[in-house]
């Protein structure tokens, strides 16, 4: 089955500094990959995902490349503010009856 | 989101008792999937179900159960809860139809087992 890794676990970063979370996966079928932000005693919710054939996407301050052939994807936000603190996910799926594969999440702290 | 939603959403029990998590959703989502999330293991699947038919163990089913009583409910039981369990328990739908496995979450239940 699908295995995915992620990293840091951990990342804290001065507010207006850019943050950079990374995730590789295992199965070459997969071909969505979310990411999803959980803030403190909420949910986790998607922010942002790409299919496998695009190779980046972007919305305001945050954007996902994927690099199918080394099979890993990566979050980038930018210009970060404290209401980005939160624990991020990275998912990926084969889809169809395929089920969703979590990295164990980091955890971002943005310092004032 | 309002539209799935999760009961209790905090339980305190004993060990070796049973226990049902209950998950509703008003989305006509036909998939449901039971997580539970510990501090630095990310969110591991239980149970899921891609239709109301359709029933599949997750990586950590031991010691789980699930029903799919209808598309809209999907329930996790701990037929006797030991205190390894204690977790933050999270439903999720998802949508084939989309083209997308997006999983829309509910509000989750924190669960303790002394």
């Amino acid at each position: 089955g699908e295995n995915v890794e992620q990293h840091p676990s951990t990342l804290s970063v001065q507010e207006g500094d850019s943050a950079v979370i990374k995730c590789t996966y295992s199965d070459s079928a997969s071909n969505y990959f979310p990411w999803y932000k959980q803030e403190l005693g909420k949910r986790p919710q998607l922010i942002i995902d790409i299919r496998s054939n695009v190779g980046e996407k972007k919305d305001q301050r945050i954007a996902v490349t994927l690099n199918k052939t080394a099979k890993h994807f990566s979050l980038h936000i930018t210009e970060t503010q404290p209401e980005d603190s939160a624990v991020y996910f990275c998912a990926a799926t084969p889809g169809g009856y395929q089920k969703v594969t979590f990295g164990i999440g980091t955890k971002l702290q943005v310092i004032p | 989101d309002a539209d799935v939603t999760q009961t209790p959403r905090n339980r305190i029990t004993k060990t070796g008792k049973r226990i049902m998590l209950e998950c509703s959703q008003t989305k006509g989502h036909d998939r449901m999937y039971w997580y539970r999330q510990d501090p630095g293991l990310g969110l591991r699947l239980i149970y899921y179900s891609f239709d109301v038919k359709d029933i599949n163990k997750g990586e950590i089913s031991d010691g789980y159960s699930v029903s799919r009583q209808a598309q809209a409910k999907f329930s996790l039981s701990l037929e006797s809860a030991i205190p390894n369990q204690t977790a933050l328990y999270f439903c999720a739908t998802s949508d084939l139809g989309t083209g997308k496995e997006t999983q829309y979450f509910g509000p989750g239940t924190r669960l303790l087992v002394l």
